[in-house]
């Protein structure tokens, strides 16, 4: 596709549901991002892929929020028991392969609302 | 203190005039920058990227680095009400192809 898609973009769990976030980067790109961005603030990390190796999980904020890139190409991030904290908007971003700094550039999908009730 | 830091604003300018916007990040190491504008309800967009000292300029946006004083800048000229929107400053981590980190993001009103 042209750009990264996410799905659903919308959301709405009740408090203790199970939820599954999914994310298909640009074609050709290696490392789906994710990010949390909660009301009035900017995208926080919380975990990144680099083809199908998880490199980087430190910013899932508990162990009810893991991911997955099982096929090297579409990512889900999943919350189990979800609770009313969670309700941000859930970013997937990619970036193109290669080596060095101007490689960060990060390119961001449309993203999830999730309202947890 | 957090780690990039940005006025949140409201900036108010009048159409036509110079938007200046502001960021500074802590750590030294960092060697990428962004300035990424997000409508309300939109994702993050793209804007600029910098990694040298200096200016870098597209079209009506200039990005200013200064990593001796670990800030950085946007400048909007001839703002538009289509300028409306916050602007997000992120900053690379000094390894590449990690993570970005992220401001608040200000919230650039521009009038007719």
């Amino acid at each position: 596709g042209a750009g990264v898609s996410q799905s659903p973009r919308y959301k709405v769990a009740k408090r203790g549901q199970d939820v599954a976030l999914r994310c298909d980067p640009i074609s050709g790109h290696v490392s789906p991002f994710w990010y949390q961005q909660a009301l009035g603030q900017g995208p926080e990390f919380l975990t990144y892929f680099q083809n199908e190796a998880q490199l980087d999980k430190s910013g899932l904020p508990s162990d009810r929020f893991f991911a997955e890139r099982p096929e090297g190409s579409v990512s889900t991030l999943k919350i189990q028991r979800t609770q009313q904290e969670d309700s941000a908007v859930y970013l997937c971003a990619s970036r193109k392969p290669g080596q060095g700094f101007t490689t960060d550039t990060q390119y961001f999908g449309p993203g999830t609302r999730l309202t947890v009730l | 203190q957090k780690e990039v830091e940005q006025n949140s604003g409201p900036l108010s300018v009048p159409e036509g005039a110079i938007a200046s916007l502001n960021c500074t990040y802590s750590d030294r190491g960092s060697q990428s920058f962004f300035w990424y504008r997000q409508y309300s309800g939109k994702s993050p967009e793209l804007i600029m990227s910098i990694y040298s000292n200096g200016d870098k300029e597209d079209g009506r946006f200039t990005a200013q680095l200064n990593k001796a004083s670990q800030y950085v800048s946007l400048l909007i000229r001839d703002s538009q009400p289509s300028d409306s929107a916050t602007y997000l400053c992120a900053v690379g981590r000094n390894q590449a192809g990690t993570a970005l980190i992220f401001g608040k993001g200000t919230t650039l009103s521009v009038s007719s």
